[in-house]
């Protein structure tokens, strides 16, 4: 079946330097989106970004992801990381073929250290 | 925005007993979804509906039902409740368009507690 991996559990980055929480999927599908969600501590978890589109650069709200199919990989990067950064970040994927859902990965908490 | 809510928020169960996690939305999205989190596993899909009368199971359905007795409300349902199935549980509803799924909203959880 489908599965997203992301390699890092936990990731800690000081304030300022780069940030990117790496996500490869595996699926038979070639129709893939992939989405990348955050949980802050104490609030619902919600979307970030998501794409379709291969090689095509996402942005919002200061992160970045290029969904590359021919390496089945939806990195998470931001230029510089803020306090306000630090969440728990998963990747999820849907495919055309997959019955209305989402497969998630296991989550990368980052923790932002002054 | 999209609103869902979740109740009761906090639960604590005795082993043994039945527990049922209510979920409502006002997005009038056809799916709604219950995950589980745990550290180390992330979200995972217990059971999901894609409407009224609907539901199908996810990838971790043991020990669990669900009831989608209307377009707004969808309940997971503990009968015999496990020390195992201590959690914090997520409801979601969302949309699927050509097939694909869009965005999810997530409710604020509901932590179990099963002494």
């Amino acid at each position: 079946g489908d599965s997203v991996t992301q390699k890092e559990g936990l990731v800690t980055l000081t304030e300022g330097l780069p940030v990117m929480l790496n996500c490869t999927y595996q699926t038979i599908y070639s129709n893939a989106f992939l989405f990348w969600y955050v949980h802050y501590l104490n609030e619902s978890p919600r979307l970030l970004l998501k794409s379709s589109t291969d090689n095509k650069r996402t942005e919002h709200q200061g992160f970045h992801a290029t969904l590359h199919k021919s390496s089945s990989s939806f990195h998470l990067q931001k230029s510089s990381a803020q306090l306000s950064d630090s969440a728990l970040y998963y990747c999820a994927l849907s495919v055309t073929e997959g019955a209305d859902r989402l497969t998630f990965g296991k989550g990368t908490q980052l923790i932002i250290q002054p | 925005e999209a609103a869902v809510t979740q109740s009761p928020r906090n639960k604590v169960a005795v082993t043994g007993g039945k527990v049922t996690l209510s979920c409502n939305q006002t997005n009038n999205h056809n799916n709604m979804y219950w995950y589980r989190q745990d550290t180390g596993h992330g979200l995972r899909l217990i059971h999901y509906s894609y409407g009224a009368g609907s539901t199908e199971k996810g990838d971790i359905p043991d020990g669990y039902k669900a009831s989608r007795p209307s377009q707004e409300n969808f309940s997971l349902i503990l009968e015999l409740a496990t020390p195992s199935q201590t959690s914090v549980y997520f409801c979601a509803s969302g949309d699927a368009w050509g097939g694909n799924q869009d965005t999810q909203y997530f409710g604020p959880g509901t932590r179990l507690l099963v002494l």
